[in-house]
């Protein structure tokens, strides 16, 4: 079946603009978690869904950082007023909110310019 | 909280020889403990799980860890390393339920070059 799949692969954008990342995760899976892989500090958590609510935002770097669910299904990653430092590969993963295997996206990788 | 600490950043293996890539844990209850495989300008994919059944978890592409309480390790093996092997491996830890759901815990990752 479908995975879960991410767009766009690639984004390169200039300092100063927002982007928006998209997750579309496997249907059925309940949660849905967003996870940021970069040299510094390799993968940390953002941000977990359980159905459209985030029961806990400060995993968020900043206050530019904002995600959102809607349907129980696609999530939106957006970033406002990119900096050099959100530059990183954003990953998505969805699972059934059990302590299981969590599934990975394919990632988008973002530029900062 | 939980955390885990991979123990080499970088292993080399000649192809055909075993291969061990450590990782010790540290968590206050039970832990589930994963480890993740990442090739090159791919995605991560599950080798293995641990979630309190056997101690002894099998994967997938031959590979094994043992989760060892005493010694808060969770190591990886493969008695044969192929070429294809080569890739950065994560260890992960997950918790119990919170507001961060089962989020995951990375560790730095090992980088495994295998060699002809």
């Amino acid at each position: 079946g479908a995975g879960v799949s991410q767009s766009p692969s690639n984004k390169v954008t200039e300092k100063g603009k927002d982007v928006e990342l998209r997750c579309d995760p496997i249907s059925g899976h309940t949660a849905l978690y967003w996870y940021r892989q970069s040299l510094g500090q390799g993968l940390e958590f953002l941000i977990y869904f359980q159905g459209n609510s985030a029961p806990d935002k400060s995993g968020l770097p900043s206050d530019r950082f904002s995600a959102e669910r809607t349907g129980g299904s696609v999530s939106t990653l957006t970033i406002q007023r990119t900096q050099q430092e959100d530059s990183a590969v954003y990953l998505c993963a969805s699972s059934e909110n059990r302590p299981l295997e969590q599934y990975f996206g394919p990632g988008t990788r973002l530029t900062v310019t | 909280a939980q955390s885990v600490t991979q123990l080499d950043s970088h292993v080399s293996v000649s192809e055909g020889t075993p291969v061990l890539l450590r990782c010790n844990y540290s968590s206050s209850y039970s832990p589930s403990l994963f480890w993740y495989v990442q090739h090159p300008n791919k995605g991560l994919q599950l080798l293995l799980k641990y979630t309190s059944a056997a101690t002894l978890v099998k994967g997938i592409n031959g590979f094994e860890a043992e989760f060892k309480k005493s010694e808060t390790s969770f190591h990886l093996t493969k008695p044969s390393a192929h070429m294809s092997d080569a890739a950065e491996y994560f260890c992960v830890v997950s918790g119990s339920y919170s507001n961060s759901g089962y989020a995951l815990n990375f560790g730095k990752g090992t980088s495994l070059l295998v060699t002809p």
